[in-house]
């Protein structure tokens, strides 16, 4: 099995902040590496697949990177819309989720 | 448009199967590339990864509940049902299914089903 872990798990920040969250897998995964972002009763948002390709529509405030076993999601200059929990998940093996990074607001 | 829509029980007992369909519209399961996936949060937890299928019937499960998932497509109803048996109370969760697109994330999700396992 492969773990995916993230850090920090849980966040404070303030509007127009910029936030990294990092993911380490427990093997090489190259770049079978996607990001959710999860609101409170609603449906997972794909962000970005593959590391670093944003989802259409996604604003290009986030950026995804990394390869191998560690990677990154940032977001710069945070909107109010974008706390929320984020997840990162492999899908070079299966599939795996971390277990989430909760933004909130300071 | 791309819709997925997840049904089966609210409520199930200790021991008994559980049996959830998903159906799509807006693609097709035999498209190359293209797959189907369950994923489930229970309360206050995390995502998790359950099974997926893919267009050419490639099969996949989470190695902690492998023994007791199983996932199968039907292409001319456009809907992808999971079982999973041996239910236990800490199966109590909210159940999604989502597309696999090309880059294997999940695009496209389902609204999601809660289920509770209780006597």
């Amino acid at each position: 099995d492969i773990q995916m872990t993230q850090s920090p798990s849980s966040l404070s920040a303030s509007v127009g902040d910029s936030v990294t969250i990092t993911c380490r897998a427990s093997q090489t995964i190259g770049i079978y590496l996607n990001w959710y972002q999860h609101k409170t009763g609603k449906a997972p948002k794909l962000l970005i697949c593959a590391a670093s390709s944003l989802q259409s529509g996604v604003p290009s405030r986030f950026s995804g990177g990394g390869s191998g076993t560690h990677f990154t999601l940032t977001i710069s200059s945070l909107q109010p819309e974008d706390f929320a929990t984020y997840y990162c998940q492999q899908s070079y093996s299966a599939y795996s989720f971390g277990q989430g990074t909760k933004l909130e607001i300071k | 448009q791309i819709t997925l829509k997840e049904s089966g029980p609210t409520l199930v007992k200790p021991t008994q199967t559980l049996t959830l369909t998903c159906s799509f519209s807006g693609f097709s399961l035999s498209t190359i590339e293209v797959g189907v996936g369950w994923i489930r949060q229970p309360p206050g937890k995390a995502l998790e990864w359950l099974a997926l299928i893919y267009w050419d019937d490639d099969k996949r499960y989470s190695p902690s509940l492998k023994s007791r998932l199983t996932i199968a497509k039907d292409t001319s109803k456009s809907q992808v049902v999971l079982t999973m048996t041996n239910m236990d109370p800490v199966d109590t969760a909210t159940y999604y299914c989502a597309r696999i697109t090309a880059c294997l994330g999940m695009d496209f999700w389902g609204q999601g089903t809660t289920v509770t396992v209780s006597s």
